[in-house]
């Protein structure tokens, strides 16, 4: 059974802070891996998707990284703002459906 | 359209109500899926559709909880008497394919059972 593990659960940084945060998987054998984002009150908002051919993606100041054999992958936030506030989340397909992590929720204050 | 739509977007329910949960997928996109979010916690896969056939449904309990995608109208996610620990938050999506390369949540539906 696929099991994903977010690391910290949170996180407070001042603005303009570097930071990242950790996904780890149990079964290796998946296809892409996303982070989301997600807002009080509100849905998610896909960030990256990693197919497993890729080792990184990147969207303006936000990287993610995937390394399958060591079932991990990381989320790079440059130079932090508070509107990067929210719960960040992974997810791996298995089967149809997705397995998401238990989130890490960030804090930026200015 | 080109988002999810969820309504209502807050239900509050007396246990042992039914509660009646509604998703209008993006127009053109064939699998539908239901999540449950409870207490900001991990998300848990209920079930998906394609189209108005259950794709997967190994998430749903196998009491009280049913839904249905059918054609021309929006899919529906039913509870009948509700419990105390069905309140969450129920969100639906979205993908033009069953793997969730392509995949968009709604907003969710926030159901409180009192």
């Amino acid at each position: 059974k696929q099991e994903v593990t977010q690391i910290p659960a949170a996180l407070s940084v001042p603005e303009g802070e570097n930071l990242v945060l950790n996904c780890s998987f149990t079964d290796s054998a998946i296809y892409n891996l996303q982070w989301f984002r997600q807002d009080p009150g509100k849905g998610l908002t896909s960030l990256l998707l990693i197919q497993s051919s890729q080792r990184e993606q990147t969207s303006g100041r936000l990287n993610a990284s995937l390394d399958k054999s060591s079932g991990r992958s990381t989320l790079y936030i440059a130079a932090s703002q508070p509107g990067d506030s929210a719960t960040y989340l992974c997810a791996v397909p298995t089967g149809n459906m997705l397995t998401f992590g238990g989130g890490t929720r960030l804090m930026v204050k200015p | 359209g080109e988002e999810v739509a969820q309504t209502p977007k807050h239900l509050v329910r007396g246990e042992g109500q039914k509660a009646k949960l509604y998703c209008a997928p993006i127009k053109g996109h064939s699998y539908v899926f239901w999540y449950q979010q409870v207490l900001k916690n991990e998300f848990k896969f209920l079930i998906s559709f394609q189209n108005e056939n259950v794709f997967d449904e190994t998430g749903m309990p196998k009491e009280r909880f049913s839904a249905k995608c059918l054609p021309n109208s929006p899919c529906s996610l039913e509870i009948q008497a509700t419990k105390l620990e069905d309140s969450a938050v129920y969100f639906c999506a979205s993908s033009q394919d069953s793997s969730g390369n392509t995949i968009y949540f709604g907003e969710g539906s926030w159901l409180t059972v009192v």
